[in-house]
């Protein structure tokens, strides 16, 4: 399983954009991208996958170089309820596959 | 739809006392399940992953035990419980594949005292 490596915390005010990027050096060919959100006291949400390229959904989008070493999360204009733990996971598409969570980047949005 | 049904929210239980949460996935079938633990402030540590009934990996060697009796019950059990047990224990579900990952129950906050 890659691992991934992304930074611990990030501050932000409200309006602006985010990009917190996220290395994973030895992502296999078969692994996509996954990005999760936790907010205190509950469980982690689904945000946005992918394999290369960018994604785009409703949330945010996520921004994979070719070589596929490190991706990027990008929320558009933060509100203070973004203020949250996100994390960046690899893991491949098999029927028994396992997403191991790192430590997250904690997220704060200030006013 | 799929719904995931985890409970208690919340438990405080003796040390030395067994333990016992249960996990329910409604709304799909042959799901892949989960136990996850989350030490406060800390990032989410897989305990236990089943890909079938009767079909149980343990990932960390601990005091706990995990069990599938039915296809969409997921059962977290502890014979005595240690303090270092506390924790916030999550249940998830997939369907097998990557798309849309994994959906996370709400949690049982567990204080060993």
């Amino acid at each position: 399983l890659a691992k991934t490596t992304q930074p611990i915390s990030m501050d932000s005010y409200e309006g602006q954009e985010v990009n917190i990027t996220c290395s994973h050096n030895n992502i296999a060919t078969n692994d996509y991208i996954t990005w999760y959100q936790q907010f205190p006291s509950q469980g982690p949400r689904f945000i946005i996958q992918g394999y290369k390229t960018k994604v785009t959904n409703e949330v945010a989008s996520l921004f994979i170089p070719a070589d596929r070493k490190s991706s990027t999360l990008s929320l558009p204009r933060v509100s203070l309820s973004d203020t949250a733990v996100y994390y960046c996971l690899v893991g491949s598409v098999d029927s028994s596959y396992k997403l191991i969570f790192g430590s997250g980047t904690r997220l704060l949005v200030r006013p | 739809s799929q719904t995931i049904h985890q409970w208690p929210a919340t438990l405080v239980q003796p040390v030395g006392s067994p333990l016992s949460l249960e996990c329910t996935v409604e709304g799909t079938s042959n799901p892949n399940l989960y136990w996850y633990r989350q030490a406060a402030g800390r990032g989410l540590q897989l305990l236990f992953y089943s890909v079938g009934i009767g079909q149980i990996s343990s990932e960390v060697p601990q005091n706990l035990s995990a069990s599938r009796p039915q296809d969409r019950q997921f059962i977290l059990s502890s014979k005595k419980l240690l303090l270092s047990d506390s924790g916030f224990y999550l249940c998830a579900w997939s369907g097998g594949t990557l798309e849309y990952g994994y959906t996370f129950g709400s949690g049982t906050r567990l204080t060993v005292v």
